[in-house]
């Protein structure tokens, strides 16, 4: 089956320490997305990829870095710049936006709690 | 300016009884795009309906339809039918075309309640 899948789905981190957060797309998409979840919150963007060897900070890209090598894996790693990273985080993929073809395919998420 | 409002945290709706939920959104660039998203408690996001700026008739999809004002800047899901698995976190979100890129802005959410 096609679709998003990301690991782990709970990570604990000691502060101080770096963290990996892995996405990984079999649906052939180009681009790629990383989005933060605090409670009660909307998404926020980290860093978005529209294609390989290529990727752009969002809105709230400080503390966190990201690489994309191949189409398929877009991980996201929490540094410890991050002074609040316990949050949701969610990765999605689309295809080029047109219309509806825009739609963004989400993963199950990973949830990360800072000890 | 935030560029998607959703005014109601929580709403309440008796099973099998319609209920809407409000998206208000702000943007200069004339082509763009509004998204509904529905994320049950399992957290993920699943897509329910998409509205393109220069699209003339509401979508609709299924049980879900959009009540799109351009005039005053309203894309407001209307549920039908309630069902209990419709309890969850609803999302409105946009895409400009001007950014080149399929960014989205995502409005705070409603959380639905549909009661037995």
């Amino acid at each position: 089956d096609g679709g998003i899948t990301q690991s782990p789905k709970y990570l604990f981190r000691k502060e101080g320490q770096n963290v990996t957060l892995s996405c990984e797309q079999n649906l052939n998409h180009d681009a790629m997305y990383w989005y933060r979840q605090d409670p009660g919150q909307g998404l926020r963007l980290i860093y978005y990829s529209q294609i390989v060897n290529d990727f752009q900070k969002g809105d709230i890209a400080e503390g966190y870095s990201v690489s994309r090598e191949k189409k398929e894996s877009f991980p996201l790693t929490v540094t410890s710049a991050q002074k609040n990273p316990t949050a949701f985080y969610l990765c999605a993929s689309s295809i080029q936006p047109s219309g509806r073809a825009g739609e963004q395919f989400f993963g199950p998420g990973t949830r990360l709690t800072v000890l | 300016a935030q560029k998607i409002t959703q005014t109601q945290p929580g709403m309440f709706v008796q099973e099998k009884e319609a209920v809407t939920l409000d998206c208000t959104y702000d943007t200069s660039d004339p082509s763009y795009g509004l998204f509904w998203y529905k994320q049950p408690s399992s957290g993920e996001m699943i897509f329910l309906i998409y509205q393109g700026s220069y699209d003339q008739q509401n979508a609709t999809e299924g049980r879900y339809s959009l009540n799109f004002q351009k005039a005053r800047k309203s894309a407001n899901l209307v549920i039908s039918a309630s069902q209990l698995g419709d309890s969850a976190m609803y999302f409105c979100a946009m895409r400009e075309a001007q950014t080149g890129a399929n960014n989205l802005f995502f409005g705070t959410g409603t959380r639905l309640t549909v009661i037995p």
